[in-house]
């Protein structure tokens, strides 16, 4: 079946670094993938998505590019905020008609002064 | 649109009382979905509608878990008798067919 591995964090930045979050994935099909974001005592809110290889996707500084030749849509940011502390889960939708979300664990991010 | 809401946002019960969780979808949207999300397995698709009618219920844990969609604007997911293995925040999120899924704020469950 489907499945999304992430790192787990949690991951600790002072502001203004740079982000990386690993997200590989196993599918069967030609997904689509996303980055939710969930800040605390939040539902998840759409950060961005894929829906084909080679794609990138970005939003509020974020960005996140489908590699098919690696599996992979890792989440990158070149100087993060106080704000963009919260947790953030990597996930795909299986393109075959399901369209239910498979999400990692989720990492949990904190951005110190 | 106000999103998807979801009630109660807090649920505190003791074990073996019925709990029942509800769930307003973002009008239009054809698919309703049900997660569960825990610290030990992250989130979890219970089970999923389209156009009200149940399309893939494995994700249900036991018997004691019951969804129903009975129109386009409301459902329900309802668990008796409750156990404190239970415990854990339940999201509802709805679609418009191969689209985002917009989520609900949750609704946390502590069974004593």
């Amino acid at each position: 079946g489907d499945s999304v591995t992430q790192m787990e964090g949690p991951v600790t930045l002072s502001e203004e670094a740079c982000l990386t979050i690993n997200c590989t994935y196993t599918a069967t099909g030609y997904p689509s993938l996303f980055w939710y974001v969930q800040y605390p005592g939040e539902g998840l809110q759409l950060l961005l998505k894929a829906t084909k290889a080679d794609d990138k996707g970005s939003n509020k500084g974020f960005e996140a590019t489908y590699r098919k030749e690696t599996t992979s849509f890792h989440l990158e940011k070149g100087s993060v905020q106080v704000s963009d502390s919260a947790v953030y889960f990597c996930a795909l939708s299986d393109q075959a008609g399901s369209y239910q979300l498979t999400f990692g664990k989720g990492t949990k991010l904190s951005v110190i002064p | 649109d106000a999103g998807v809401i979801q009630s109660p946002r807090h649920e505190v019960t003791e074990m073996g009382q019925e709990v029942t969780l509800r769930c307003k979808p973002i009008s239009g949207h054809d698919y309703l979905f049900w997660y569960r999300q825990t610290m030990m397995r992250g989130l979890e698709l219970l089970i999923y509608f389209n156009n009200n009618v149940p399309i893939d219920d494995s994700g249900m844990p036991e018997d004691r878990f019951s969804a129903k969609m009975p129109n386009a604007s409301f459902s329900t997911l309802k668990i008796q008798p409750s156990e404190p293995r239970d415990s854990a925040v339940y999201f509802c999120a709805s679609s418009l067919s191969n689209t985002e899924a917009f989520f609900g704020q949750g609704t946390r469950l502590t069974v004593v």
